[in-house]
């Protein structure tokens, strides 16, 4: 069980802000967020995680709701290397990492 | 600095058969996990090493089994194989066995096909 609830796919155009969304209403107060993404034939990535505040990285930023119960990657600049399945994973306390089906983001030339 | 190797690649087996697939973790990282990828779908948890012992462990079953040297690199064992697990098979480092603050890191993955 992931915990986490994606949109299966998104589509963005090339140099356009990419805003990906993902819920996780049932999150307890000690559980991070991570975001990772995976490009084709490669293993996942790590983009950025964060707890409470908005947290802000060379990749991407990360925008966490007041209430904790969703938050948003944002890609500042899609570029066509942007192309990849984006997860959002709720971690807490010292359990391995759970993925789900992520996003898969298309951009366009 | 070399990041997360796993071999091999590409490997196929029949059903029944057993196999072994090999990690080695990013410099200076000590705990490994590993994840079943099936083809269109998340990487699934199936355990992780931490000081050469089993910490955690996904709901996979005791066909699936693993190994942590003293170098920290790791292996998995799969008896039995079948269909069903083909898949891609990603092994990840890290600093620390938790996950809430440390990043992992992962390999490209041994894509195993069963016939």
């Amino acid at each position: 069980d992931a915990k986490t609830t994606q949109p299966n796919s998104m589509e963005s155009n090339e140099e356009e802000p990419v805003h990906l969304p993902c819920n996780h209403s049932t999150i307890s107060g000690t559980d991070y967020i991570h975001w990772y993404r995976q490009l084709p034939s490669q293993g996942p990535e790590y983009v950025i995680h964060g707890l409470t505040s908005n947290v802000n990285n060379r990749m991407a930023s990360l925008a966490i709701a007041e209430d904790r119960k969703s938050s948003t990657l944002i890609l500042h600049r899609a570029t066509l290397r942007d192309a990849a399945v984006y997860y959002c994973v709720r971690t807490s306390g010292n359990t391995p990492l759970v993925f789900g089906k992520g996003t898969r983001l298309s951009v366009i030339a | 600095d070399a990041g997360v190797t796993q071999s091999p690649t590409h490997l196929i087996k029949t059903r029944g058969q057993q196999v072994t697939l090999r990690c080695s973790p990013k410099s200076g990282h000590d705990t490994v996990s590993w994840y079943q990828q099936a083809l269109g779908q998340g990487p699934q948890f199936i355990f992780q090493y931490y000081e050469e012992e089993e910490r955690q462990r996904g709901n996979f079953p005791d066909r699936f089994s693993g190994h942590q040297f003293p170098n920290y690199s790791s292996e998995l064992n799969v008896n039995a194989l079948l269909l069903g697990d083909s898949a891609l098979y990603l092994c990840a480092s890290s600093l620390e066995p938790g996950g809430n603050t440390g990043e992992l890191f992962f390999g490209e993955g041994s894509r195993l096909t069963v016939l």
